[in-house]
């Protein structure tokens, strides 16, 4: 079983679709959740962390269910922009140097 | 502020050959790191250094060395190339010490091709 997993679509969707993201981790004393986004032949750039409380910007919500091991991401009013690649990103024990990358699910918001 | 420079953007080796990858971050950042990405596999972790002077394996770091130049540089050598090290390659830089809730800045990338 991979550490950090995504399903890695593709999402095809139409612009003003909601769409929502899943991924799952197996370390259960991982400590700190990101979402990536990355453009096509591009590098990675943050998105947003993920709090345990669930956090919100602008039209994108992520959430943590430590519980179940797995974290979401929420877009709403989908745009043509927010096609890209969006990968999952675990850190694991506190003072380690354990980044997971999932391997990223993929988006196209269609016209 | 550049941010996170990578040298050079391209290249295709033959088996067999060297070369040196170049990583700079003008962030003032302590932690450097590089990984490579291959098609539906997410980023896997090569070397990095959590300060300057020091450098630790990742996850695949065979077939690869690194040096910590000082604080700004982190490079990546691939002594004698391989088919299987066709990869695309990211530097990425942290603020802190340990990945902790720091945010990564990468790089641009290097695609590499050996053939």
């Amino acid at each position: 079983r991979k550490e950090v997993e995504q399903d890695p679509g593709p999402f095809n969707v139409p612009e003003g679709a909601t769409v929502a993201f899943n991924c799952t981790y197996s370390n259960s004393a991982s400590q700190s959740f990101f979402w990536y986004r990355q453009d096509c032949r591009k590098e990675p750039k943050l998105l947003m962390s993920v709090y345990s409380s669930g956090n919100e910007d602008g039209r994108f919500t992520a959430q943590l269910n430590r519980a179940s091991q797995y974290i979401s991401l929420l877009i709403r009013d989908s745009k043509l922009s927010d096609s890209a690649t969006y990968l999952c990103v675990v850190n694991g024990e506190t003072g380690g140097f354990k980044t997971i990358f999932g391997a990223g699910t993929r988006l196209f918001v269609k016209a | 502020n550049a941010g996170v420079t990578q040298t050079p953007k391209f290249q295709v080796l033959k088996t067999g050959q060297s070369m040196t990858l170049q990583c700079a971050q003008d962030m003032n950042h302590n932690s450097m790191y590089w990984y490579r990405q291959d098609p539906g596999m997410g980023l896997r972790l090569i070397y990095y250094s959590a300060s300057e002077g020091t450098t630790d394996k990742g996850e695949v770091p065979n077939g690869y060395n690194v040096s910590r130049l000082n604080k700004r540089e982190f490079s990546l050598r691939l002594e004698s190339a391989a088919p299987s090290q066709t990869s695309v390659y990211f530097c990425a830089s942290l603020r802190s010490r340990h990945q902790s809730t720091d945010t990564q800045y990468f790089g641009p990338g290097t695609r590499l091709t050996v053939l």
